[in-house]
């Protein structure tokens, strides 16, 4: 089975930019998480969807939004983009939301580059 | 500061042991969770430990918890070099269902 898959792999923007990157989960599979990598740090997260549905959101400006569609698949929307915004950023998928989304598995992630 | 600590770095030759530590300051905290990364690539989960659980052996992966104290560790057996990543400890936050990880810990394995 095809674990979690993310596109584009690498994209560079410009300050003040707008970005869309994307996420499919492991089949099967109904919640996906975002998150962001700094380099040298460990993750943070950003949002989950279940079900079509924002269930948790962290400490990120309203700049950062992101929706999940009916196949499951996400997109994370980043607007105005800052140079503080380059990172790697990860998507989680997990079977379960309720109870412990206890398995997540991460993508190979989108390596962002602001200028 | 962070709520999931970890040190830096840890160096180990092929064939020992390599123990990875980690605090943690969620009490309600439900799972507990190691990761690999590798350069330039996503994370990978290693295993994972329910809190109710002191210890739990996958191969020649051993992670052992300590609730009293907040202590999380990792044990890799017979170590090689491609081993060589970095590790991160995570706690399961249920409020949010989020994931909260350490900073990592760059083991390097030297033949």
């Amino acid at each position: 089975d095809a674990g979690v898959t993310q596109s584009p792999t690498h994209l560079i923007k410009t300050r003040g930019q707008h970005v869309t990157l994307r996420c499919s989960p492991i089949s099967g599979h109904k919640s996906v998480s975002w998150y962001q990598q700094v380099l040298g740090q460990g993750p943070q997260f950003i949002f989950q969807y279940y079900e079509k549905e924002e269930r948790g959101r962290g400490n990120f400006p309203d700049r950062f939004s992101a929706r999940q569609f009916p196949n499951y698949s996400s997109e994370l929307n980043v607007n105005a983009l800052l140079l503080g915004d380059s990172a790697l950023y990860l998507c989680a998928s997990s079977r379960i939301r309720d109870r412990a989304a206890y398995e997540q598995y991460f993508g190979p992630g989108t390596r962002l580059t602001v200028t | 500061g962070e709520d999931v600590e970890q040190s830096l770095f840890l160096s180990v030759r092929e064939g020992d042991s390599s123990v990875i530590n980690c605090t943690y300051t969620d009490s309600s905290s439900t799972y507990l969770y190691w990761y690999k990364q590798e350069p330039g690539a996503g994370l990978q989960l290693l295993t994972y430990i329910f809190s109710n659980m002191d210890m739990k052996q996958d191969q020649r992966l051993t992670v052992l918890l300590n609730k009293k104290d907040k202590h999380l560790s990792l044990r890799i057996a017979d170590t090689q070099t491609g081993d060589s990543a970095i590790y991160f400890c995570a706690e399961l936050v249920l409020a949010g269902n989020m994931l909260t990880f350490g900073g990592g810990t760059r083991l390097m394995v030297k033949p």
